[in-house]
């Protein structure tokens, strides 16, 4: 079975400023996809970056990137320059190279800061 | 544009009452789809797998007889809450995956259902 976990319900940033949101998982699947989801109040799942297992560089979305440690199976997720619209919560999911079904971590409530 | 629309977004009704929310995908089709079941600042859950064609897999804990699911056609899926009451009061969601590297994943806006 796949397991995700986000260990920080809530965070809070400084406008500007860089957070990072952590996630870790468990899994024995040797490939396997890595994703950011972000929801804002309104409840609209978007995606924000994803990272496929077998790819050692990290994925990059403009202000957005992760830390991708396979071996620890870790993978947070850096938002520099945070801005008020960053303001949602935060999940991490994993899906397997072969299926289609999501494991979602509990997720991280982040508040930008003025 | 949307890719999958869910339909309707918000309901409010009386305890006893079946409510349908559709799942659509638009301009691709899916022999898959999922429906998550959300309650507030909590994560999403996979209530069950929506099959084109079969029987919906349902996780465990999960009534099937309360919540039915239907795959009529490659592009919708419908979930019914049979004789509703305020304790499946939640927030809904679909999502259908599409054959793309780069979004493997598309979700509905989700139904907001609240049983009075």
């Amino acid at each position: 079975a796949q397991t995700v976990t986000q260990s920080q319900p809530e965070m809070s940033v400084q406008e500007a400023e860089t957070v990072t949101l952590s996630c870790t998982y468990d899994t024995s699947e040797s490939n396997y996809y890595l994703f950011w989801y972000k929801q804002p109040p309104s409840r609209q799942m978007i995606l924000v970056i994803r990272q496929e297992a077998y790819k050692q560089q990290n994925a990059t979305e403009n202000r957005f990137s992760v830390n991708f440690q396979k071996a620890a199976k870790s993978f947070s997720l850096k938002i520099s320059d945070s801005q008020l619209g960053d303001t949602a919560m935060y999940f991490c999911a994993f899906m397997k190279h072969t299926g289609n079904q999501f494991y979602f971590g509990t997720g991280t409530s982040l508040t930008v800061i003025p | 544009g949307a890719v999958v629309s869910q339909h309707p977004s918000r309901v409010i009704c009386k305890s006893g009452t079946s409510v349908k929310i559709e799942c659509r995908s638009l301009d691709f089709q899916a022999t898959t789809m999922f429906w998550y079941r959300q309650f507030p600042k909590q994560s999403l859950m996979l209530m069950a797998t929506s099959n084109e064609g079969s029987k919906a897999t349902y996780e465990q804990g999960v009534e099937k007889d309360k919540f039915l699911i239907n795959h009529a056609s490659l592009t919708l899926s419908t979930l019914t809450v049979t004789s509703a009451h305020p304790e499946d009061s939640s927030f809904y969601i679909c999502s259908a995956p599409q054959s793309s590297p780069n979004q493997p994943q598309h979700f509905g806006d989700g139904t907001r259902l609240s049983i009075l």
